[in-house]
C-alpha cells in the first residue's frame, strides 16, 4: 500500500518557468489538499479537492493551478514561478468530512531561484 | 477565521524529562482538535486527536485533554526519548468547513541523551 506518493522530491526553478508537482493516492479517498510548510509558519492551504472535477481555493491560493480529473490523482501547477514560492510543499488526502486522519506525502522541496 | 497558536520553540530536552507543548485555539463552533508530528524528511503522520470536550487524546505516550473552557490541547508527555526528536503541530477541524485542517506553527523539540 503505496498510500500518498510524491513527485519530485527536489526540485530547482528558475523565475518565470512552470512545473507541476505530481501527487496520486492509492486510498480512494474523496478528498486531497496541498499545503506549502514555511519556516515559522506551519502548514498552509493552497487547494483543495473533495472529490473529481470538484477543487477550490485554500488560505495561499496565488500563482498556483490545481485540477482533478480522478479520485487518484491531484496535481499542483506553478504557472511562472517566483522566489517567493520556494518552499516544501506537501499533498494530504483523507475521507471526506471529518474528523478523519489526513495521511501525507513525503513533500516536495522546491527551490526558485 | 480559525486559528491555532502554539508556544515559541524550539524546545530542548534531556532523556526522560517531561514534555509541554502548548497549543491554544480560536474556532467557530466545535472543532475537533489534532495532534500530528514530522520526523525529519518525513511527512505529517497522526500522533493524536480529540474530537470533543473534555476528551483525552493517547497514543505513544502522549496525551492531550480537549478543553473548551480554556481553548486548549495541550501535549504531554512523562518521559521523552530521543527518537521523539520531530516537529509538532497542533490543529484544528471546524465543522463547517469538513476535512480542511488549520495548523500552528509547529514546535521543534529536540531530546538529547
Amino acid at each position: 500500500n503505496a498510500g500518498v506518493t510524491q513527485t519530485p522530491k527536489f526540485q530547482v526553478l528558475k523565475t518565470g518557468q512552470s512545473m507541476t508537482l505530481q501527487c496520486a493516492q492509492d486510498m480512494n479517498h474523496e478528498y486531497m489538499s496541498w499545503y506549502r510548510q514555511d519556516p515559522g509558519m506551519g502548514l498552509r492551504l493552497i487547494h483543495y479537492s473533495v472529490g473529481a472535477g470538484i477543487t477550490d481555493q485554500g488560505e495561499v491560493p496565488n500563482g498556483y493551478n490545481v485540477s482533478r480529473s480522478t479520485t487518484e490523482d491531484f496535481p499542483l501547477r506553478l504557472l511562472s514561478a517566483a522566489p517567493s514560492q520556494t518552499s516544501v510543499y506537501f499533498c494530504a488526502s483523507s475521507r471526506l468530512a471529518g474528523p478523519y486522519e489526513q495521511y501525507f506525502g513525503p513533500g516536495t522541496r522546491l527551490t526558485v531561484t | 477565521g480559525d486559528s491555532v497558536t502554539q508556544m515559541e520553540g524550539p524546545v530542548t530536552l534531556s532523556e526522560e524529562a517531561f514534555l509541554t507543548i502548548n497549543c491554544t485555539y480560536t474556532a467557530t463552533g466545535y472543532p475537533s482538535l489534532f495532534w500530528y508530528v514530522q520526523y525529519p524528511g518525513e511527512g505529517l503522520q497522526l500522533l493524536l486527536k480529540a474530537t470533543k470536550a473534555d476528551d483525552k487524546g493517547s497514543n505513544k505516550g502522549f496525551e492531550a485533554t480537549y478543553r473548551k473552557e480554556t481553548t486548549s490541547f495541550h501535549l504531554e508527555k512523562g518521559s521523552v526519548q530521543v527518537s521523539d526528536s520531530a516537529v509538532y503541530f497542533c490543529a484544528l477541524s471546524a465543522g463547517t468547513s469538513g476535512s480542511r485542517l488549520t495548523f500552528g506553527e509547529g514546535t521543534q523539540l529536540t531530546v538529547n541523551p
